[in-house]
């Protein structure tokens, strides 16, 4: 079946504009999280959302970042005012079932380039 | 979240078994142990996890000491395509432990 999917897979932007990333996760999946990779670091949590629950927004850098998730399906991260520290690649995964048990589907990542 | 460390990185040579290792001495007796690795441009992908037995699926197996202070990855022919960072993480078994925390992992070389 279909993995999650995330568009665009690049996107080069100028500092001060507005991006936004979009995630499509694996159907069925309650579970949907947005890391970053910065180059040649870790990866680092932003957010998480879990079915009709609150998101944990506790991983979100400064107020200029913000998710949403329409339908409990597609997720949308959005970045105000992007600043070059911003470039990173974005990644989007979901899952399905208990958190600590079930596996996380990762998407290939947009790769933001704020120049 | 509980910490782990791995070896920066390994070298290995292409079709020889391959053990990564992982170090978790603060992990408590609910905390899953969770396998991903990450190829290059690709995003992080399940490889195996496991609580207290060993486990064996297509990918890998997952030998976890008896005292769970450490577990090994245990890739039983390498191949080219699986050099990768590989991450060892511990998930507690509490409702906080959906955040996956990735540390640096152990880059691993297979030499043709």
């Amino acid at each position: 079946g279909a993995g999650v999917s995330q568009s665009p897979s690049n996107k080069v932007t100028e500092k001060g504009k507005d991006v936004e990333l979009r995630c499509d996760p694996i159907s069925g999946h309650t579970a949907l999280y947005w890391y970053r990779q910065s180059l040649g670091q870790g990866l680092e949590f932003l957010i998480y959302f879990q079915g009709n629950s609150a998101p944990d927004k506790s991983g979100l850098p400064s107020d200029r970042f913000s998710a949403e998730r329409t339908g409990g399906s597609v997720s949308t991260l959005t970045i105000q005012r992007t600043q070059q520290e911003d470039s990173a690649v974005y990644l989007c995964a979901s899952s399905s079932g208990q958190p600590y048990r079930s596996p996380l589907h990762f998407g290939n990542g947009t790769r933001l380039t704020v120049t | 979240d509980a910490k782990t460390t791995q070896p920066n990185s390994m070298e290995s040579n292409e079709e020889e078994p391959v053990h990564l290792p992982c170090n978790h001495s603060t992990i408590s007796g609910t905390d899953y142990i969770h396998w991903y690795r990450q190829l290059p441009s690709q995003g992080p992908e399940y490889v195996i996890h496991g609580l207290t037995s060993n486990v064996n699926n297509k990918m890998a197996s997952l030998a976890i000491a008896e005292d769970r202070k450490s577990s090994t990855l245990i890739l039983h022919r390498a191949t080219l395509r699986d050099a990768a960072v590989y991450y060892c993480i511990l998930r507690v078994s509490m409702d906080s432990s959906y955040k996956l925390i990735f540390g640096s992992g152990t880059r691993l070389l297979v030499r043709p």
